[in-house]
């Protein structure tokens, strides 16, 4: 059964800061992996999303890694603004599972501070 | 391109009340799921749709009831309400699954 965690579970950092979100994941079978942005009290804002085939996925300030050998991914924020502060969540779509969706980490709530 | 409509945005039931709780989209998505999302447990499939007339349980199925009889809708039906159920409900919808999940702005219910 696929499990998704990220740490930390919240983060806080100054404004202009570049900033790494970790997603690990234990099962490395995946066609995908997806990334959320959820702003308080809204909906799911997809960011980016990595196929198994793909090592990188890049828009504006965001760059989202892939390592399937390790089971982990990463979100490189760059130089932030307190307009990022959110719930960033991962999420991994297994080949092993079957027809069975999107299995998310408990996400990392982001703090820009001005 | 409305992408994936959830009504009603918000709402408020008594225990042991039923309702449904809509979903919709327009994308011709064949792949339709439903995530209820509470504080500290992060979002839980409850049960989802890999077209129409197929259905099957997520992690979080009991008090609940899907049927998808066209490609479009799926609702969520709640039998008989329980203060469990409170929650903010999710849908979302896939190409299956290759270019990823899009979502509708969720359904925020409380049971009282």
């Amino acid at each position: 059964k696929q499990e998704v965690t990220q740490i930390p579970a919240a983060l806080s950092v100054p404004e202009g800061e570049n900033l790494v979100l970790n997603c690990s994941f234990t099962d490395s079978a995946i066609y995908n992996l997806q990334w959320f942005r959820q702003d308080p009290g809204k909906g799911l804002t997809s960011l980016l999303l990595i196929q198994s085939s793909q090592r990188e996925q890049t828009s504006g300030r965001l760059n989202a890694s892939l390592d399937k050998s390790s089971g982990r991914s990463t979100l490189y924020i760059a130089a932030s603004q307190p307009g990022d502060s959110a719930t960033y969540l991962c999420a991994a779509l297994s080949r092993n599972s079957g027809n069975t969706p999107l299995v998310f980490g408990k996400g990392t709530r982001l703090s820009v501070i001005a | 391109n409305a992408g994936v409509t959830q009504t009603p945005k918000f709402q408020v039931l008594k225990t042991g009340q039923s309702m449904t709780l809509q979903c919709a989209q327009d994308m011709n998505h064949e792949y339709m799921s439903w995530y209820r999302q509470d504080p500290g447990m992060g979002l839980r499939l409850i049960h989802y749709s890999v077209g129409a007339g197929i259905t099957d349980q997520g992690e979080v199925p009991n008090g609940y009831n899907v049927s998808r009889s066209t490609t479009e809708d799926f609702p969520l039906r709640l039998l008989s309400a329980a203060p469990s159920q409170t929650s903010v409900y999710f849908c979302a919808s896939s190409y299956q699954g290759a270019y990823g999940y899009t979502f509708g702005s969720g359904t925020r219910l409380t049971v009282v």
